[in-house]
């Protein structure tokens, strides 16, 4: 049974510049949330996809964007890259569509962006 | 709104030392509370939580109780061993039985268990 996947690993982009990363989220589940890590830091909530539609949503602003697929996997967009989007983005998935919420997020390994 | 705050590290321990790692919370209603780990080069992966006051989640010879009146929810383990070492994250959902959970992290805490 596949776990959260994540692509790519890592990558570098310079400022201005527009990334894409995606997720595919764990077998059977149905929605997906971005978290950004910062170096040393806690993860902190981006948003939240279910449905095709953004459910949830953090304090960032609109330079990140999302989208979710018809097979659940989900595509992170940031534009206009800051220096200080360089972080560990993390993609977590969860069964929660029925109401059923165990509280459990399964987590990728993330894709590391650095913005020079 | 909702915070974590947990002990800054590292915490560098010897094998079968004891583990305390302090964590406490600010939540409107009654939060869901979580242990994540962090191994070195993989994800992070749920360790234990507890969902009202007075539970104790316990998983893997860790344990932590959902104190209410302290707003606290503090890690333990009674004898670390090296494959412990990992960065340890606490961290709460507001959103317990309902549709779209969202987890507030503390910042974390690295934990090195020397041999």
């Amino acid at each position: 049974d596949a776990g959260v996947t994540q692509s790519p690993t890592h990558l570098i982009k310079t400022r201005g510049q527009q990334v894409t990363l995606r997720c595919s989220p764990k077998s059977g589940h149905d929605t997906v949330s971005w978290y950004q890590q910062a170096l040393g830091q806690g993860p902190q909530f981006i948003f939240q996809y279910y449905e095709e539609e953004e459910r949830q949503r953090g304090n960032f602003p609109d330079r990140f964007s999302g989208h979710q697929f018809p097979n659940y996997s989900s595509e992170l967009n940031v534009n206009a890259l800051l220096l200080g989007d360089s972080a560990l983005y993390l993609c977590a998935s969860s069964l929660d569509g029925q109401g059923v919420n165990t509280g459990e997020l399964f987590f990728g390994e993330g894709s590391r962006l650095t913005v020079l | 709104g909702n915070s974590v705050t947990q002990m800054e590290g590292p915490v560098t321990l010897s094998e079968e030392a004891f583990l305390t790692i302090n964590c406490t919370y600010t939540a409107t209603g009654y939060p869901s509370l979580f242990w994540y780990v962090q191994y070195p080069g993989e994800g992070l992966q749920l360790l234990l939580k507890a969902t009202k006051a007075d539970d104790k989640g316990s998983n893997k010879g860790f344990e932590a109780t959902y104190r209410k009146e302290t707003t606290s929810f503090h890690l333990e383990k009674g004898s670390v061993q090296v494959s412990d070492s990992a960065v340890y994250f606490c961290a709460l959902s507001d959103r317990w039985g309902a549709a779209g959970n969202k987890l507030t992290f503390g910042g974390g805490t690295r934990v090195l268990v020397k041999p």
